[in-house]
């Protein structure tokens, strides 16, 4: 079983729809939950983090986190093309580097 | 700005043909790290280093080199490229190893022929 797992996609919605964009991981150390975005041809930037359970919002984004099922999420509202990227699920322990998950391709149409 | 710079974008290479990618960084972060990126398999970390002159294996770092004399610095070498290595490398850097946030560089996709 990979550390890391998010279903790749492509993942496509219509302008102003509702994401949600799902991630699972196996290591139960994990306290640290970050979201990376990352344009085509560009490299991956920190979206959010979250420190263990519990929800986090900024904007349009929330991204929510369920120790007890190792099942992270985030949540995207009325989204715009401009949220057209891949976005990596990437968790750590308080004491090791960051893990990437494989990433979900979003593609939001006008 | 802070930033960290990769060059080259692209670089397309012959078999066994030494090559380097240089990555620096302008924020005095301690860590940089350097990852592959290949469809279905996500970013993988090749090397590392904490600090210079301190660098250590990442999870493929077989065909690799890198070197950390100075602190901004941090050059990928690949002394005998083979078609497996065609991918896409980022640089990183972080003010900690264990810290959240990475700064990444906008990438060198390479092709080994």
């Amino acid at each position: 079983q990979k550390e890391v797992e998010q279903d790749p996609g492509p993942l496509s919605v219509p302008e102003g729809a509702i994401v949600s964009l799902n991630c699972t991981y196996s290591n139960s150390a994990f306290q640290y939950f970050m979201w990376y975005r990352q344009y085509s041809r560009k490299g991956p930037e920190l979206l959010m983090y979250t420190y263990s359970s519990g929800n986090k919002e900024d904007g349009r984004f929330t991204a929510q986190v369920d120790k007890s099922s190792k099942y992270i999420s985030l949540f995207i509202r009325d989204s715009q093309p401009s949220d057209s990227a891949t976005y990596l699920c990437a968790p750590k322990t308080s004491y090791d580097k960051v893990i990437f998950g494989p990433g979900t391709s979003l593609s939001v149409i006008p | 700005e802070a930033q960290v710079t990769q060059n080259p974008r692209y670089l397309i290479t012959v078999t066994g043909k030494k090559l380097t990618v240089t990555c620096s960084q302008n924020m005095n972060h301690e860590y940089m790290s350097w990852y592959r990126q290949d469809p279905g398999l996500g970013l993988r970390q090749i090397y590392y280093s904490m600090n210079v002159e301190v660098t250590d294996k990442g999870d493929v770092p077989e065909g690799y080199k890198v070197s950390r004399k100075e602190k901004r610095n941090f050059p990928l070498i690949l002394e005998s490229p083979s078609p497996n290595q065609t991918s896409l490398y980022f640089c990183a850097s972080s003010l900690l190893a264990t810290n959240e946030k990475l700064f990444f560089g906008s990438g060198t996709q390479l092709s080994v022929l």
